[in-house]
C-alpha cells in the first residue's frame, strides 16, 4: 500500500481558499485518492475522490499532476465548520467488494474567524 | 445518517473485562472493516470480513477477536481490557465497485472507556 505524507496541521482565516497537499511517492496505477473529513468523536466522511487530472464536486477540488506522484485538495472559501482533521488515501479497490484504504496522520486545519 | 449502525455508542467497563461492539453495514454492502482510534491519534485498521469471511489483518490484538454474521452484521470482542484500550472504534462497509464514488463508509463508532 502507498504511504502517504501530508502536513500534520494548518491555520485558515474564514473565507480563504485552503489548499492541503499530500505526497504519495509509491502510488499503484490501480489506485485512486480519496480524501475524508472527520470532525471530533465522528466517522470520517468521504469528500472526493481522483485518479487524475481534476476533480470538482460541490464541497471541494482535487488536483492531481500527471505523474500522480501527489494530490492537492482545495477547499474554497472556508468557514469555522470546516474546522477538521483531512485524511488524504491511496489504494483502491482489491476485488470481490473489497478495498484496501490506509490512513495516515491526516492534515488537522483550523478555520480562524 | 451514514446508513453503517453501530452500537453502543458508549461503553464504560472495567479492567479485565470483556466488551462486545456491534456493527451493521449499509444495505448491500458485504464488507465490513473496523478500526480503532485512540485520542490523538489516527485510524488503526483492526481487521475486515467480507461476506462472512475474514479478508484482512491489522493492528490486531490477540486479545480481540471480530466475526461477520450470515445477515452482515459484524461483531468486534475486546477481551482482557486494558486502560490503554480505551479509543473509539469505528465500522466501515463498502460496496461493490460503483464507479467513481467507492471507498468506505463509517458509521459514528463505539466510545470505549475501560476504567
Amino acid at each position: 500500500l502507498a504511504k502517504t505524507t501530508q502536513p500534520i496541521s494548518m491555520d485558515s482565516y474564514e473565507g480563504q481558499e485552503v489548499n492541503i497537499t499530500c505526497s504519495h511517492n509509491n502510488i499503484a496505477t490501480n489506485d485512486y485518492i480519496t480524501w475524508y473529513q472527520q470532525f471530533p468523536s465522528q466517522g470520517p466522511r468521504f469528500i472526493i475522490q481522483g485518479y487524475k487530472t481534476k476533480v470538482t464536486n460541490e464541497v471541494a477540488s482535487l488536483f492531481i499532476p500527471a505523474d500522480r506522484k501527489s494530490s492537492t485538495l482545495s477547499l474554497p472559501r472556508v468557514s469555522l465548520s470546516d474546522t477538521a482533521v483531512y485524511y488524504c488515501l491511496v489504494g483502491g479497490y482489491s476485488g470481490a467488494g473489497s478495498y484496501q484504504l490506509t490512513f495516515g496522520k491526516g492534515t488537522k486545519l483550523s478555520v480562524i474567524p | 445518517d451514514s446508513g453503517v449502525t453501530q452500537t453502543p455508542k458508549h461503553l464504560i467497563t472495567a479492567t479485565g473485562q470483556r466488551v462486545t461492539l456491534r456493527c451493521s453495514p449499509r444495505s448491500g454492502d458485504l464488507s465490513v472493516y473496523w478500526y480503532q482510534q485512540s485520542l490523538d491519534q489516527g485510524l488503526q485498521f483492526l481487521i475486515q470480513y467480507y461476506n462472512g469471511e475474514e479478508r484482512a489483518k491489522g493492528n490486531i490484538l490477540e486479545r480481540f477477536s471480530a466475526q461477520q454474521f450470515p445477515d452482515l452484521h459484524s461483531e468486534l470482542n475486546l477481551s482482557s481490557l486494558e486502560l490503554g484500550d480505551s479509543a473509539l472504534y469505528f465500522c466501515a462497509s463498502s460496496a461493490r465497485r460503483q464507479g467513481a464514488n467507492y471507498g468506505y463508509t463509517f458509521g459514528s463508532g463505539t466510545r470505549l472507556t475501560v476504567v
